[in-house]
């Protein structure tokens, strides 16, 4: 069955540590999200990707980087971790545009 | 910011009852989605309801879009423990700066006591 997993699953980091969470799908899907969900804040996008090569900006962008080399893999990097990107990352993917998202079970990251 | 806004924040009820959760929203949107999480899970999408359509139906689930009042509801009837999550909507707006983009709510959560 296809599906999307994230790992690790849990991780913990240091402040100014270069940190990267993996994502991989199976459903082939084009469009690919990482979402960060924290209490009162609900989901919110990082950085979404409609293919191979592309990357975009999502509202909470600042200190992390994707980058999209092949379908199946989006890794999320935060470049230098700080205790505000202590958070649960999720992924999702999806085929068409504002069609539904499948997610990932969720990667909590512990910044101290 | 925040497109969708669930009501009520927490829900709590018995095994057997009807649960309804709405969902509000700012802007024209494309469709409407609800997805359900289990504590320490990644979300579940359950339906999706296109701009055009009024009411769709999905098993215990129903959902109502109102798109000249700008919300949505979700209605599980007859509910289970199993039922118990964080429900949330998504609005899909196709144009302006939201382009293609899901918006979340900060969501509903449901318990639903045996």
């Amino acid at each position: 069955d296809a599906e999307i997993t994230q790992s690790p699953r849990h991780k913990i980091t240091e402040t100014g540590r270069q940190v990267t969470l993996a994502c991989h799908q199976t459903w082939n899907h084009n469009n690919m999200f990482w979402y960060r969900q924290d209490l009162g804040h609900g989901l919110r996008l990082i950085h979404y990707s409609y293919g191979v090569h592309d990357t975009n900006k999502g509202e909470v962008s600042d200190g992390y980087s994707v980058s999209r080399s092949n379908t199946e893999d989006l890794p999320l990097t935060l470049e230098s971790a700080a205790s505000s990107q202590t958070s649960v990352y999720f992924c999702a993917s999806g085929t068409g545009l504002g069609e539904t998202q499948y997610f990932g079970p969720g990667t909590r990251l512990l910044v101290l | 910011s925040q497109q969708g806004e669930e009501d009520p924040q927490a829900l709590s009820i018995q095994e057997g009852e009807n649960a309804t959760m709405n969902c509000s929203y700012k802007t024209s949107i494309n469709n409407l989605q609800w997805y359900r999480q289990n504590s320490g899970r990644g979300l579940v999408h359950l339906i999706l309801i296109r701009s055009n359509e009024r009411e769709k139906h999905s098993g215990r689930l129903r959902v109502t879009l109102d798109t000249s009042k700008k919300s949505s509801s979700l209605l599980i009837t007859a509910s289970r423990a199993a039922d118990t999550a964080s429900y949330f909507c998504a609005t899909f707006n196709a144009g302006g700066t939201s382009y293609g983009k899901l918006t979340f709510g900060q969501g509903t959560i449901l318990t639903v006591h045996p």
